[in-house]
Formats: structure tokens, sequence, C-alpha cells
């Protein structure tokens, strides 16, 4: 059963910081990865999309890794500002690719200070 | 382009009565999932459909929830004689047909509030 990790589960930054949070997933026979961004009571927005053939993906200031075999991802964020405070989500998808569920970490709470 | 759309955003409901989340998927989008995020919980698969099928319902309790997708509508999730413990944010997202896992788009959740 996939499982995914993403520690710590908050983070408080200043502004300007550049930043990595981290994501770990259990069954490296995964079909993609992605990573969300999650205002308070609002919905998910998707923030870059990698597929088990690439390494990263480069989205502005948002850069995303993927080593498959060992089962990791990092997002990195250059020049954080207030904005970027959000929850960020680390969820992959299984094998089968007719069926792309995702699988979610909890989520890093992330607060940048002006 | 509209993006994935659910209605209502809030819902309240006693105890015993039934839920009814909609959800509509963005244009030319043929596949729906559904998710729900529990209070200090990530969000949990509970079933993905295409167009007047049920293709995984694995992650969704056997009892009181059932879920279609017909070939004209919205997507409905449906709770029946719901109890405190559903009272959740439930996420609907959508993709386009593709050969390879693509991109789901999220709708902004129906949150529910059993009384």
């Amino acid at each position: 059963k996939q499982e995914v990790t993403q520690i710590p589960a908050a983070l408080s930054v200043p502004e300007g910081e550049n930043l990595v949070l981290n994501c770990s997933f259990t069954d490296s026979a995964i079909y993609n990865l992605q990573w969300f961004r999650q205002d308070p009571g609002k919905g998910l927005t998707s923030l870059l999309l990698i597929q088990s053939s690439q390494r990263e993906q480069t989205s502005g200031r948002l850069n995303a890794s993927l080593d498959k075999s060992s089962g990791r991802s990092t997002l990195y964020i250059a020049a954080s500002q207030p904005g970027d405070s959000a929850t960020y989500l680390c969820a992959v998808s299984g094998w089968d690719g007719a069926n792309s569920k995702l699988t979610f970490g909890k989520g890093i709470t992330l607060s940048v200070r002006p | 382009n509209a993006g994935v759309m659910q209605n209502p955003r809030h819902l309240v409901r006693r105890r015993g009565q039934e839920a009814r989340l909609r959800c509509s998927p963005m244009k030319g989008h043929s596949h729906v999932y559904w998710y729900r995020q529990l209070p200090e919980e990530g969000l949990k698969f509970m079933v993905y459909l295409q167009k007047e099928n049920i293709i995984d319902e694995s992650g969704m309790p056997k009892e009181r929830f059932s879920a279609e997708f017909p070939k004209e509508g919205p997507s409905i999730l449906r709770i029946q004689q719901v109890v405190r413990g559903d009272s959740a944010a439930y996420f609907c997202a959508s993709r386009r047909d593709a050969v390879y896992s693509d991109t789901q788009y999220f709708g902004p959740g129906t949150r529910l509030t059993v009384l």
C-alpha cells in the first residue's frame, strides 16, 4: 500500500528565503507525482506534475525534482514571498495508468513572514 | 474554460438526513474522482468514475455512500443517513482522456457539516 509522507508538518520562514519542501513515498512504482497548493478553506491548485520518466519540472520560482528509485521528491521555492503562504501537498499516482487515483501526503503548512 | 465546479460549497445536514454533492467536470473531461479530507487528515481517494461507469470504488465506505456519473449531467456523491463522522470537505477532480495519467484539476470542494 502506497504511503506518502511530508515532514515537517509546518514551516515558518522569513520573506526572501529559498526553501525546500520534502516528500517521500514507499512504493517506487508510480506513474507520476504532483505538487499542489491549498489555501485555507479552498480547493487544490496544481503546481507541477512530474512523469515517472522525468527528473524535474520548473514553473516560475518553483522547481520540483523526482528520484523515483529512492522514493523522494522535493519542491524548491525560490525567493519566497508572503503570498506563498499556504499548505503544499504532494501526491503520487499508481502504476496502473488506467486509474490515476492519487495518494496524498498530509501536507506542509508554509508561513512566509514579511 | 470554466474549471471544475462543485455545489453546494457548504452543506449542513442533521444526523440521519441525506447529503447530495454535485460535481461538474471541466469541459472535455470524462474522468471524475472524489476525495475526502477529514479534519487533521490528508485527502483520501474515494471513487473513480468515467461516464456511466464506476471504475474504482475501493476508497468508499461500503454502506451509505454511493456515486454516479450519468451520461448527461454532473457526477453525484450521495451520502445516506449522515453521521457526525461524515463531516469533512469533499473534493472532486477531473481529467481528460490521456494515454498516460494526466493532471487532475480539482474543484473548490463541498464542506459538509453534520449536526
